[in-house]
């Protein structure tokens, strides 16, 4: 079964502190993996599209990598204004869009 | 420029009432798709249009009824809904629906059904 698993659920951060969250796939051929940051209460909104094993974006503070079962998104020094749930997905055989549960991550000043 | 807008931003309705959520994309988008999301979960398909027509419903109660009237609008008609229905209801739209398009998403309505 087509499935995608963030961790962690939640992640604490100070200021400056530098992490990488985490989502393992297994899907049955990739056709793109993607990732969203949600502010509370707003609809998703696009971060990057990783389509290959090795490929590697970058965006401001955010650089997100694949493998053959999981991508990170690292985040370096990270400021409060990066708090949000971090969604990722996967299309899955059916051609739907199947998200993780996400990671939410605080950080603190 | 990758908008997607929706109206209202919030709604409150009985469960005897009838409304409508609208969507609309000008970036030449010929897929569309309606989300349902509850609180702390992530986004679940509802529906998906490719090219105007109905592709996708994810056997969804009929009392939502969506409806596309152009390639750039999507409607999500409301009647009767119970109060397990209030939820962040969220548009998305990509190139077209091939397996492996970004889908960008809209702001969403926030439904309360009483």
């Amino acid at each position: 079964e087509d499935q995608v698993t963030q961790s962690p659920e939640a992640l604490r951060l100070q200021e400056g502190e530098s992490s990488s969250l985490n989502c393992s796939y297994t899907v049955s051929g990739l056709r793109g993996l993607f990732w969203y940051r949600q502010d509370p209460g707003k609809g998703p909104e696009f971060l990057f599209t990783l389509y290959s094993a090795g490929e590697e974006k970058e965006k401001e503070r955010l650089k997100a990598t694949l493998t053959k079962k999981e991508s990170f998104l690292h985040i370096t020094a990270p400021k409060p204004e990066d708090s949000a749930t971090y969604l990722c997905a996967v299309y899955n055989q059916g051609g739907k869009l199947i998200f993780g549960q996400g990671t939410e991550l605080s950080v603190k000043p | 420029d990758t908008e997607v807008t929706q109206t209202p931003k919030h709604l409150v309705m009985g469960m005897t009432n009838k409304k409508s959520l609208k969507c609309e994309q000008h970036m030449g988008h010929r897929a569309m798709y309606w989300y349902k999301q509850k609180a702390k979960k992530p986004p679940e398909l509802m529906f998906v249009y490719s090219y105007e027509k109905l592709s996708i419903n994810e056997s969804v109660p009929s009392r939502f009824s969506p409806e596309c009237p152009n390639s750039s609008l999507l409607n999500l008609h409301l009647h009767a809904l119970q109060p397990e229905d209030s939820a962040l209801y969220l548009c998305a739209s990509s190139q077209d629906s091939r397996d492996g398009e970004t889908q960008y998403f809209g702001p969403g309505t926030r439904l309360l059904v009483l």
